[in-house]
C-alpha cells in the first residue's frame, strides 16, 4: 500500500471552469476527508465520508462544489464555475477505526487565473 | 465556537535545546487531539495523538506532548531539538459530537539552527 494518492498535483484553470480532482485513500479505511488550505493556514474541513456516505459538510462548501464517493473507495471534489478564492491546496485524508489518525496524501494545489 | 489556536507563528531554538510549540483548544466535551507535521513539498504526517489515559503521550521521531484539561492545553514538546525537526507543525482536535470533523490551527514553523 503506497498510501493516499491525489491527482492531479497541480491544476491550472480560468476563472469560470469547473475542475475535479480525485482521491484515493489507503484500501481499507472507510473514512475519506476533504480539507482546503491557503497560505499561511491550517487544513480546513470540507467534507467527511464514511463508506460512500457524505455525512458532514462545512459551510465553507458552497453550492459549487461537490463532493463523491461513489463506491466507498476513491472520492471526486467538483468545483463548479471556479473563482480566484478557489485557489488553495486541497487535502485529502482517510482513516479507520476509533483512534482516528488521519493519513494525507500530498494534495492538489489548484490555481485560479 | 469551537476553535484550536497555536499563539505562535515561528519558533526557534537551537539544535540540541529543548523545544516547546504550544496549543490551546476550545470545545465542549472531551476532545481527541492530533499534532501533524508538514515538510516542504509533502503531505501532513501524523506525530502523536491523545485519546484518553496518561496525560502525556509519546509520539514519533522523539516527540512527545502533554494534555491539560484545565488549561485546554496540548503542547508539543522535544528534549533535544534536530536540524532535521525544522517544519510546520499542526495541533489539530476532533469535535466531540459524535462525527469525525477535525478542528486545525493556523500552524507553528520550527525553526532548529545548527
Amino acid at each position: 500500500d503506497t498510501g493516499v494518492s491525489q491527482n492531479p498535483r497541480h491544476k491550472i484553470t480560468k476563472r469560470g471552469q469547473n475542475v475535479t480532482f480525485r482521491c484515493d485513500p489507503i484500501s481499507e479505511h472507510n473514512r475519506l476527508y476533504w480539507y482546503r488550505q491557503t497560505l499561511g493556514q491550517g487544513p480546513e474541513f470540507l467534507t467527511y465520508f464514511q463508506n460512500e456516505a457524505q455525512l458532514e459538510k462545512s459551510r465553507l462548501l458552497s453550492d459549487r462544489f461537490s463532493a463523491e464517493r461513489p463506491k466507498g473507495s476513491f472520492s471526486t471534489l467538483e468545483i463548479q464555475r471556479t473563482e480566484q478564492g478557489d485557489s488553495a491546496m486541497y487535502l485529502c485524508a482517510s482513516s479507520w477505526g476509533a483512534g482516528e489518525t488521519q493519513y494525507f496524501g500530498p494534495g492538489t494545489r489548484l490555481l485560479v487565473l | 465556537a469551537q476553535s484550536v489556536a497555536q499563539p505562535e507563528d515561528q519558533v526557534n531554538v537551537a539544535e540540541g535545546n529543548p523545544l516547546t510549540v504550544k496549543c490551546t483548544y476550545s470545545v465542549s466535551g472531551n476532545p481527541y487531539l492530533f499534532w501533524y507535521v508538514q515538510y516542504p513539498n509533502r503531505g501532513l504526517q501524523f506525530l502523536l495523538k491523545y485519546i484518553t489515559g496518561d496525560n502525556l503521550v509519546k509520539g514519533s521521531y522523539g516527540f512527545e506532548a502533554e494534555f491539560n484539561k484545565s488549561q485546554t492545553s496540548f503542547h508539543l514538546k522535544k528534549p533535544s531539538a534536530l536540524v532535521s525537526d525544522s517544519a510546520l507543525y499542526f495541533c489539530a482536535v476532533r469535535v466531540p459530537d459524535g462525527g469525525f470533523k477535525t478542528i486545525f490551527g493556523a500552524g507553528t514553523r520550527l525553526f532548529v539552527k545548527a
